[in-house]
């Protein structure tokens, strides 16, 4: 069974860069979409981006540069950094597994708090 | 941006009783290489992360109770849980997938009546 776990920082502070990683176990790394999506506390789900398993990134515009999304394949890991945070960036992060439109495991969420 | 739009934002029904779900896409979502609708429903409980429950509009998750449903095509598309189980209540968010950035609909908050 595919299981993604999400560890990284509970807070950070303003202007900081919010750091967080995936790591999956369970199943292959390719060929699928390993993607990010958030969730403000009681407000619904916003994509931030995914690493494809060849490496190709593709990125929500929303976010204005801010973001990027790494992997690394030999510890079954994918990364997400997000730059110049404010509070509006406090939500639930998800990690999770596309297979080409369709997310088909997720993350139990880690929730991220943007607050000096 | 493809604009998703869900409604109703939420909704009471009595037990056994049908649950219809409506989403719209702001343009087309329809992909021509199989003339298939790019579109998932996902059902997600307080505290959890979303689940699978469709794809292409209309073809079930593995594991998923038949008492859900897709159809639609073009913008117009619904979810209906033919007779709603207690376990049922959940918010359930349509998303597009026919192209990036992927965009999820506001969600509808399902409850009994």
């Amino acid at each position: 069974q595919v299981q993604l776990q999400e560890s990284g920082p509970g807070l950070v502070k303003p202007s900081e860069t919010l750091s967080l990683t995936c790591t999956v176990s369970g199943g292959s790394f390719s060929p699928y979409f390993w993607s990010w999506v958030r969730q403000p506390p009681g407000k619904g789900l916003e994509w931030i981006g995914y690493i494809f398993s060849n490496g190709n990134t593709n990125y929500n515009p929303s976010f204005e540069s801010r973001v990027t999304i790494s992997q690394d394949t030999s510890k079954n890991q994918f990364s997400l950094k997000v730059s110049s945070v404010t509070a509006a960036d406090t939500a639930v992060y998800y990690c999770a597994r596309d297979r080409g439109g369709a997310i088909e495991y997720w993350g139990q969420g880690t929730l991220v708090t943007v607050s000096s | 941006d493809i604009v998703m739009t869900q409604s109703p934002d939420s909704l009471a029904v009595s037990l056994g009783e049908r649950a219809t779900i409506n989403c719209k896409s702001s343009q087309t979502i329809l992909y021509s290489s199989n003339n298939k609708d790019c579109l998932n429903w996902y059902q997600q409980k307080p505290g959890q992360p979303p689940k699978l429950l469709i794809y292409w509009a209309s073809i079930r998750e593995s594991g998923v109770p038949d008492r859900f449903s897709g159809s639609g095509s073009g913008t117009d598309f619904t979810l209906t849980i033919s007779s709603l189980q207690a376990e049922d209540v959940a918010v359930y968010y349509c998303q597009q997938y026919y192209n990036t950035p992927r965009t999820f609909g506001q969600g509808t908050k399902v409850e009994i009546k």
